[in-house]
């Protein structure tokens, strides 16, 4: 039984440059959120799609968009990357409660 | 909005002592409470969770406990042993909202 999966697992960007992170959720969940989590800091909520509707934003800038699939895989988008936006990027899928994690995708601005 | 603060940020017990982690929330709304583990360069893993409408919930050497009228949650790990050295982090959900709210996190060490 094949848990949430994310790509990819690192990844190096330059300032104002774009990145897109994917998410693939646990068969059968069709709720996708997306979570910053900063080094020493707990995960912050930024987006939840459920049935490929945005049910939920947290406090993040335009800069960041998200959209759900038919097969209810996500991807997180964001545009003019800036140093702070190095974190782990981490997708939770869900039935209902609770809420389970990928492994995170790793990003580091430059 | 909702704010979950955590208490202790560190926390060193000798192994086989009891381990307590304290949170309070500020949503009297929030119904849900999930408590997760993450090991060094892991995911979040979901370790046991509390409904409001429970007010103690035991699995195995982990118990969480819930006082709603206090808004504060705790988790309790007894007989600790090395392998529950990680980071710990309380959180609440909302009535009808599916976002999870963390706290800051406890760092546990198991002292040999």
């Amino acid at each position: 039984d094949a848990g949430v999966t994310q790509s990819p697992t690192h990844l190096i960007k330059t300032r104002g440059q774009h990145v897109t992170l994917r998410c693939s959720p646990i068969s059968g969940h069709k709720s996708v959120s997306w979570y910053q989590q900063v080094l020493g800091q707990g995960p912050q909520f930024i987006f939840q799609y459920y049935e490929k509707e945005e049910r939920g934003r947290g406090n993040f800038p335009d800069r960041f968009s998200a959209r759900q699939f038919p097969n209810y895989s996500s991807e997180l988008n964001v545009n003019a990357l800036l140093l702070g936006d190095s974190a782990l990027y981490l997708c939770a899928s869900s039935f209902t409660e609770p809420q389970y994690f990928g492994p995170g995708t790793r990003l580091l601005v430059l | 909005g909702e704010n979950v603060e955590q208490h202790p940020s560190t926390l060193s017990v000798q192994e086989g002592d009891s381990a307590v982690i304290k949170c309070t929330y500020s949503d009297s709304a929030s119904n849900y409470f999930p408590w997760y583990k993450q090991e060094l360069g892991k995911r979040p893993q979901l370790i046991i969770d509390i409904r409001s409408n429970v007010g103690e919930k035991k699995d195995q050497r982990i118990a969480v406990t819930l006082n709603k009228t206090a808004k504060h949650f705790s988790l309790h790990i007894t007989e600790t042993q090395p392998e529950d050295s990680a980071v710990y982090f309380c959180a609440a959900v909302g009535r009808g909202d599916d976002k999870i709210i963390f706290g800051k996190g406890t760092r546990l060490h198991i002292l040999p």
